[in-house]
This record gives C-alpha cells, structure tokens and sequence, in this order.
C-alpha cells in the first residue's frame, strides 16, 4: 500500500516552455501533497503543500505564479512549472500523506520524482 | 526555525557492521519522527517512523527517539553493502508537513 507515482521521471524542455508535473495515489486518498525540489547532493526543499479541493500553500521564497499547483481530486495533484529557465533544472519530488491509514502520525510517501532539464 | 541536524557523513561501516545514524531537533513540539533512505539519483523511501520514547525495531532497523534531548537515532544491524545509501531524518513541524535534516551518507563495505 501507500504508492506514489508521478509522470513523467524525466523530461527535457526549451527555455521559455512550460511543464506539467502529476502527482497520484495510488492505492490511498490523499487530502494533502506536498511538493519538493531536489538538487544535486542538496536535502530536499519544500516547495509547497498541496490541499484537495483549495489553493495550495508555498514556503517562502517559492513563486507562487511560476509554480502553479493544482489539487483538483483525493489522488491527483499537479506542479506546472511555467516559463522555465536553465535554472529550474532541478529532481521535482512529491509526496502525499495517508491520513486514513496514518491519522494525524504525518507519514509521508514519496513518488518517484521527475528530473528536469531546461536548455 | 525550526531544524533538524545530521551529521553529512560519510559514515563508513564495514559489513556485517552496526551502522548508527543520528539527528537532533529544535522543536520541542515535534510529536513524529521518520527515517527516510535515499539511493543517488531515487527518491525518498520511508524506512522508520518512530512517535514514542524508546526504542521500535523493524527487522534489522532500530529507531531510537529521546524527545527531552531532542534525539532520534537510526542503527542498522548486519549493515550490507544494498544499505549504502543517504538517509533522512525528519520530524513533523506542524501543518502536515516535515522538516527534513540534510542527511547522513552510509557506506557499507565488504
């Protein structure tokens, strides 16, 4: 139990275009997701939590407009990242959180995670 | 700020070795506790979650959680080269959501 996918694990783009990132339980509903980014031999950073059914909410720092969220069910969420630059470069993790089986414990199971490239 | 400390390692156990891993806290109202193993170029997988004083052990996994010191330990008995990897802590930091050590590399030799 407790599977996480996402799509796609790799991804390469142009400068300038956008990406969409998804992000589903598999086996659970998930209320909450939480998105994280990931560069190399760095810890991950949360980028922002994810709420079914309301606007997500981004930790300081992250760009709300260039990191558009949508949680539209209990097991979809998706990350488009808009514009993208070279920068953006990045391992875009997520993860979700199985209240059901869980409760309020805040176990957290992570997708596969989408490496990726601007040029 | 709330924190979570690791030593970045890396720790260098031979096999058939007691891997111990350790992380510290900074805050007191964290309730939850997770180890997380990361394998280069993977995600995170959930290994350990620990929510009470004491010791839980899970095959060859103990977690150890000492919340008055604001402690939680990770040993990994008869540590095999497949345990090599950079493990997580982590501790709930309120509103659902985990603050994250920078993580411990373990290198389990033959």
């Amino acid at each position: 139990g407790a599977v996480v996918s996402q799509h796609p694990s790799w991804v390469i783009c142009k400068s300038g275009t956008s990406v969409k990132i998804e992000c589903r339980s598999l086996d659970f509903q998930a209320t909450t997701m939480f998105w994280y980014r990931q560069f190399p031999k760095q810890s991950l950073m949360l980028m922002a939590t994810s709420n079914e059914g309301s606007k997500a909410t981004y930790e300081q720092g992250v760009e709300k407009d260039k990191f558009l969220i949508n949680h539209a069910s209990l097991t979809l969420s998706t990350l488009t990242v808009t514009s993208a630059h070279p920068e953006d470069s990045s391992f875009y993790i997520c993860s979700a959180r199985d209240y059901g089986a869980s409760g309020a414990y805040n176990e957290q199971f992570f997708g596969p995670g989408t490496r990726l490239t601007v040029l | 700020q709330k924190e979570v400390e690791q030593n970045s390692g890396p720790l260098s156990v031979p096999e058939g070795a007691i891997a111990s891993l350790n992380c510290t806290y900074s805050d007191r109202g964290s309730q939850s506790f997770f180890w997380y193993r990361q394998y280069s170029g993977k995600s995170p997988e959930l290994i350990m979650s620990i929510y009470s004083n004491g010791d839980k052990e899970d095959g060859r996994f103990t977690a150890q959680l000492n919340k008055a010191s604001q402690y939680v330990s990770l040993l990994i008995r008869d540590s095999q080269p497949s345990d090599s990897a950079t493990y997580l802590c982590a501790a709930s930091g309120g509103y659902n959501k985990l603050i994250f050590g920078a993580g411990t590399r373990l290198a389990v030799h033959p």
